[in-house]
Order: structure tokens, then sequence, then C-alpha cells
């Protein structure tokens, strides 16, 4: 079947530190994943994305890898700041436009 | 302009009431969507409309109804809801420049609804 999960609901991490958000999926057809940013009372934001084609794409602090061997993706965020507080979400993009979102991880930046 | 927009952003109604949530995307997107988001969950998919046709309805109840009077525009009509249906409703949109509807979504903020 069809799944987009995460290893761990909750990650906590001292300011400053590098973050690393996990995301397991199970279609080893699926090509395009995304990840989101979900602020409290906010609609998700878009962060990064990457398709099946690469298996490393950087952005500013942010850096997804996918690994398509062992189905795996993970958003590795650097200089964690307080501002990165929020539920991250990796999502598989399907044909169509339907959107299949993990259950989410709950980053908490401490001071 | 980067921005979709929803109203209301709050909306309280009884199991009787005939309500609408609105949004709109002035990026020219071709593709626009409706989502549910429970507390704790992620968002799960509910309709996409594509060049202004549904292409997609994830076996929504009846009491939900989409339209799409233009490319800007996304309704989702509300008629004779359940209390488990309070949620955030998420809008969103993508250029959809091929008719695949792989391409980024944008995310409106919501609606937070409550029925009771």
């Amino acid at each position: 079947g069809e799944s987009v999960g995460l290893h761990l609901p909750t990650l906590s991490v001292q300011e400053g530190d590098n973050s690393i958000i996990n995301c397991a999926y199970s279609n080893s057809a699926s090509d395009y994943f995304i990840w989101y940013k979900q602020e409290s009372g906010k609609g998700p934001q878009f962060i990064i994305d990457i398709r099946s084609n690469m298996d490393k794409r950087q952005g500013q602090r942010v850096t997804v890898l996918l690994n398509k061997t062992v189905k795996h993706l993970s958003l590795q965020i650097a200089a964690t700041q307080p501002g990165d507080s929020a539920v991250y979400f990796c999502a598989e993009n399907q044909y169509g436009g339907k959107l299949i979102f993990g259950q989410g991880t709950e980053l908490s930046v401490k001071p | 302009d980067t921005e979709v927009t929803q109203t209301p952003k709050h909306l309280v109604m009884g199991m009787t009431n005939k309500k609408s949530l609105k949004c709109e995307q002035h990026m020219g997107h071709r593709a626009m969507y409706w989502y549910k988001q429970k507390a704790k969950k992620p968002p799960e998919l509910m309709f996409v409309y594509s060049y202004e046709k549904l292409s997609i309805n994830e076996s929504v109840p009846s009491r939900f109804s989409p339209e799409c009077p233009n490319s800007s525009l996304l309704n989702l009509h509300l008629h004779a809801l359940q209390p488990e249906d309070s949620a955030l409703y998420l809008c969103a949109s993508s250029q959809d420049l091929n008719g695949q509807g792989v391409d980024e979504q944008y995310f409106g903020p919501g609606t937070r609804l409550t029925v009771t």
C-alpha cells in the first residue's frame, strides 16, 4: 500500500545545533517528494523538494537527502533557530496533484 | 502576489446551517485543492480542480460540495455537517503547467471550522 511516515513524532534540539528529520515511504514508484513546515495557526509552507533522479538537494540552511534503496528521505536543518520551531511534514506528490502527507514531526528549539 | 487567501478565518455553524468557504489566488495557477486537517494530524486531500474541472474527489461525503467558478476562485459549500467535521480546512493552488499536478502546492492559512 501507499504510505509516507515519519520515524519520530517530536524532536527537541538546542539553538545552533543541526536538526535531522526522517521520513520513510513505501511506494518504490514514488518520484517527487516535498518537505513542508507548518507553524501554529498557519497553512503548510513549502521548504524544499526533491525528485527521484536526485539523491541530494540543498537550499538555504536546509538539505534533503533521498535514499531510494531503502525508501527513506531526510530533512537536515543547519544551525537551528527558534523560528524553526514548527511541525515538519514530508509529502509525496503523486500524479494528478494528490499530495500524501506523513504524520509530521514537531520540532522544538531550546534557546 | 504569491498568496492564497481564505475566508473566513473562523466559522462556527450548526448542523442545520448552510455556509461556504472561499479561497482565492492570483498567481495564475490552474490547479486548486481542498484539504481537511484535524488537530495534530497531517492534511488530507479532499478535492482537486485542474483547469476548473473536478479531477479528484477523495470519496468526500456529499455534505461537502466544491465549486470552481473560475481559475482564481475555489469554494467549498457546506450543508448538514456533523460535529466530527470540525477541522481546519486548507486551500492550496499549483501551476499545473502540464495538467499532471506534479508541482509545488501553495497553501492558504485555512479556515477553522467548528460544527455545533
